[in-house]
């Protein structure tokens, strides 16, 4: 009963560093999300995934990178880390559809970027 | 674009208390429409939606929304507030891209503190 699954829970970093977070998926989900949690800001999406091998922008993408190599897995590339990028990061999944599928959320890698 | 606003950051009520969590949305076409919870340290988790049909909607946990079409509102509704309801919520829509999938926008969240 393992749902969204992300890893590290917590990191810190000193800029310029490089990290990659991993987000893995027991649903067989098609869509797949990357969104930063920052206080008065609710959720911005950074990088989505509509199936195995598909990557698409979000809202805030700029400095990271993704990929989808393996439906279950979609991971989110800091290239350099930088202060402003310290965040809480949420992955999620849905079912593809046409009716509105609810989001499952993992519970969040802590990023601090010194 | 679509869009979601939450105009409280914070709601208080008292425990046993009716507790009311706004939402505005701005959509062309028909809107999808969801309620997430988060607590500490945790995740967001799914308490209802909206996609067509009776306006009242029933989640989990007693919540329930309803959907104002007149007024472009979902609001979040409970008839009797738990401490244990005290916890930070998500209003959120759903977008439609230009390729044909989707992705959901989200409120900047209301926490609500149940006073007991």
């Amino acid at each position: 009963n393992a749902g969204v699954t992300q890893t590290p829970k917590f990191r810190v970093l000193k800029t310029g560093q490089s990290m990659t977070l991993l987000c893995a998926q027991d649903m067989n989900h098609e869509y797949m999300y990357w969104y930063r949690q920052d206080p008065g800001m609710g959720l911005r999406l950074i990088h989505y995934s509509v199936g195995e091998g598909t990557t698409a922008k979000g809202e805030v993408p700029d400095g990271y990178n993704v990929s989808r190599l393996k439906k279950q897995n979609f991971l989110l590339g800091l290239e350099s880390a930088a202060p402003s990028q310290t965040s809480v990061y949420f992955c999620a999944s849905s079912r593809q559809g046409a009716q509105g599928q609810p989001q499952h959320f993992g519970d969040g890698t802590r990023l601090s970027i010194l | 674009a679509q869009s979601v606003a939450q105009p409280e950051d914070q709601v208080n009520v008292a425990e046993g208390n009716p507790l009311t969590v706004k939402c505005t949305y701005s959509v062309s076409g028909n809107p999808y429409l969801f309620w997430y919870v988060q607590y500490p340290n945790r995740g967001l988790q799914f308490l209802l939606k909206y996609i067509t049909g009776d306006n009242l909607v029933k989640g989990s946990y007693g919540f329930e929304a309803e959907f104002n079409k007149s007024q472009t509102s979902f609001h979040l509704k409970k008839p009797s507030a738990l401490v244990s309801d005290s916890a930070l919520y998500f209003c959120a829509v759903r977008d439609s891209t230009t390729s044909g999938t989707y992705k959901y926008i989200f409120g900047t969240g209301t926490r609500l503190k149940v006073l007991a």
